[in-house]
């Protein structure tokens, strides 16, 4: 079955470390995403890559980096530069077709801090 | 900056009861796209509804259907006949399309909780 995967579902991070979440497509989407949600928050967008080797800032990129070396591919490292990391991290893709233009969302990774 | 405005923190429903759940967007784009997703406690995002502005007719998904008024940029949507499994946190989102960016802006949410 095509989707989106995220692992791990729980991730742990002590302080000064930088941990990477994993997000896989196999829905041969252009474009991925990953968003934070924090309580009460909704969704932001921390990145978004529209094809093979280039990504751009959303709202909230600090702390944070991405790699698009594959298109099945758009991992995030949360860097120590993150002094908040503790978030449900969620990734998603779309394909450009017009008039069916919709984001599909992966289960999601909740990060805390030891 | 597009901003979506979810008024409701959080409502509640009895089952088989009719409710509607308010949203606002702010925009200058006279093209895009407006959403609600539901996450259920999984927390899995579900697609529940999706309206093209330069579509008059509100879009209807089985028991769930919407207000559309793009003059006050508002975006409501209804559900009918309510069910214990509609409980959930529901997201209103709004898309541009310029240029193939497909950014999605999300509303932060209204707690819909459905008792028996």
């Amino acid at each position: 079955d095509g989707g989106i995967t995220q692992s791990p579902k729980y991730l742990f991070r002590k302080e000064g470390q930088n941990v990477t979440l994993s997000c896989e497509q196999n829905l041969n989407h252009d474009a991925m995403y990953w968003y934070r949600q924090d309580p009460g928050q909704g969704l932001r967008l921390i990145y978004y890559s529209q094809i093979v080797n280039d990504f751009q800032k959303g709202d909230i990129a600090e702390g944070y980096s991405v790699s698009r070396e594959k298109k099945e591919s758009f991992p995030l490292t949360v860097t120590s530069a993150q002094k908040n990391p503790t978030a449900f991290y969620l990734c998603a893709s779309s394909i450009f077709r017009p008039g069916n233009e919709k984001l599909f969302f992966g289960s999601g990774t909740q990060l805390s801090v030891l | 900056a597009q901003t979506v405005t979810q008024s409701q923190p959080e409502m509640s429903v009895q089952e088989a009861e009719t409710v509607t759940l308010s949203c606002t967007y702010d925009t200058s784009e006279s093209n895009y796209y407006l959403f609600w997703y539901k996450q259920p406690p999984s927390r899995q995002m579900i697609l529940v509804i999706r309206q093209e502005a330069y579509k008059q007719q509100n879009a209807t998904e089985n028991r769930f259907s919407v207000n559309f008024q793009k003059a006050a940029k508002s975006f409501s949507l209804k559900i009918s006949d309510s069910q214990l499994g509609d409980t959930a946190m529901y997201f209103c989102a709004f898309m541009k399309t310029k240029g193939g960016s497909e950014k999605l802006v999300f509303g932060k949410g209204t707690k819909l909780t459905v008792n028996p």
